[in-house]
């Protein structure tokens, strides 16, 4: 079965500290990996897909294929960091298609 | 470009009615996925579609969900003789095309409240 597991409902750190944000996968073979992230009022936006391994907003995530993990980090939490994040899987070679959507983190930076 | 507009925003409807939700997708875009996300849940796809073409509903409900995405217009997700359980929020994406690497856009989506 597909499924993205994402342990904490809410995050809460204060600025300038470290994120991160996890994320467990359960799928038989090599998906695709990503992360979303929904600020206040926005829309849903791409933040990040593990085949790019891109670094975007000072945010990386590393595919863990051993541990079945594809956790978000940031090694200096912003206050426009606070959004709602969600991390998600599609099947290989399916790209956007068919995304398989965890129940989301709500980040929240105090000052 | 505006960015995939759904309409309406929220709707309400009892229970028996048939709800209509639209997606009209970015410029240029001619797929559609919808998908749903009920309380507490993460989104879960329902429904990819071409123009004129279904090409993947392994997520559609078996009964009273149906999608469209005609040649002219928006795309549709019709549930009909709507019941409590349907009341969720429903997102549109689009892209331009259906291959690995063109990424889909998401709306700001529908929120049904079925009374």
């Amino acid at each position: 079965a597909q499924r993205v597991t994402q342990p904490e409902k809410l995050l809460s750190v204060f600025k300038g500290a470290p994120v991160e944000l996890k994320c467990n996968y359960s799928y038989s073979g090599s998906p695709e990996l990503f992360w979303y992230v929904q600020y206040s009022r926005q829309r849903l936006q791409l933040l990040l897909r593990h085949i790019s391994r891109e670094s975007i907003k000072g945010f990386t995530a590393d595919l863990n294929k051993g541990e079945t993990s594809f956790h978000l980090k940031k090694p200096f939490a912003q206050e426009e960091d606070s959004a709602m994040y969600y991390c998600a899987l599609s099947p290989p070679k399916t790209g956007f298609q068919k995304l398989v959507f965890g129940t989301g983190t709500r980040l929240l930076v105090s000052p | 470009n505006a960015g995939v507009m759904q309409n309406p925003r929220h709707l309400v409807r009892r229970r028996g009615q048939e709800a209509r939700l639209r997606c009209s997708p970015m410029k240029g875009h001619s797929h559609v996925y919808w998908y749903r996300q009920l309380p507490e849940e993460g989104l879960k796809f329902m429904v990819y579609l071409q123009k004129e073409n279904i090409i993947d509903e392994s997520g559609m409900p078996k009964e009273r969900f149906s999608a469209e995405f005609p040649k002219e217009g928006p795309s549709i997700l019709r549930i009909q003789q709507v019941v409590r359980g349907d009341s969720a929020a429903y997102f549109c994406a689009s892209s331009p095309g259906g291959t690995e690497n063109t990424e889909a856009f998401f709306g700001q989506g529908t929120r049904l409240t079925v009374v």
